[in-house]
């Protein structure tokens, strides 16, 4: 079976700059869940989809963040304008709801300068 | 509100020995307890979980304890191994309802020779 795949691994970029990473979840994982970890704290999480629906997004800065995920499949998430203290990895996770969690792809880390 | 708390932010002990990395929660409601590992650069990977109606689960060197009156579950590791290092996060998720996943800060553990 292969993984949650994301990208980019890294970016770097200038506070006010904008930037999307990407997710494509396992196949046939209904539940697709964007988390943001800054350093020396857990996975908080941004946004929950069901399927191309929005579960939860009560913790995503919508003045500046945006996530889609078309089609059921894969998502992106965006960061228009960056602050510095969005500097962190964002995790992509999904799962299928068995009592297992989610699998969690590599991250992506972004810096924000 | 911390719904998962992980209060020992690190823990060392010796090779061969028992590592118990212990997790607190405040929501009632929660249907399954995991644990994750996490090592630098990568994504947090899925370990061992348990269901709230169950009090342990085991898995090989891994096993897992939940005390449902006292809303808290430790992971034992025996004997732990140099692989081990690693930070370790207790999360919950609850089923049929939203499927989210709280993530408690993490514990990083360090096995010493």
């Amino acid at each position: 079976e292969a993984g949650v795949a994301q990208s980019p691994r890294y970016k770097i970029i200038e506070k006010r700059q904008s930037v999307a990473f990407w997710c494509n979840p396992i196949s046939g994982h209904a539940t697709l869940y964007w988390y943001q970890q800054i350093l020396g704290q857990g996975p908080k999480l941004l946004i929950q989809f069901q399927n191309n629906g929005v579960v939860d997004d009560s913790q995503l800065p919508k003045d500046r963040f945006s996530a889609e995920r078309l089609k059921g499949v894969d998502s992106t998430l965006k960061i228009q304008p960056a602050k510095l203290e969005d500097s962190a990895v964002y995790l992509c996770a999904s799962s299928s709801g068995t009592g297992r969690g989610g699998t969690f792809g590599s991250g992506t880390r972004l810096t924000v300068v | 509100d911390q719904q998962v708390k992980q209060n020992s932010p690190s823990l060392s002990v010796q090779e061969g020995r028992i590592s118990i990395l212990n997790c607190d929660y405040t929501n009632s409601m929660f249907d399954y307890f995991l644990w994750y590992k996490k090592y630098p650069a990568e994504g947090p990977t899925f370990l061992i979980s348990i269901s709230s109606i169950k009090d342990k689960n085991e898995d090989g060197r891994f096993t897992v304890f939940l005390n449902k009156s006292a809303k808290h579950l430790s992971l034992h590791i025996v004997p732990s191994q140099p692989g081990d290092s690693a930070v370790y996060f207790c999360a919950a998720q609850t089923l049929n309802r939203d499927d989210k996943i709280i993530f408690g800060k993490g514990t990083r553990l360090h096995i010493l020779p």
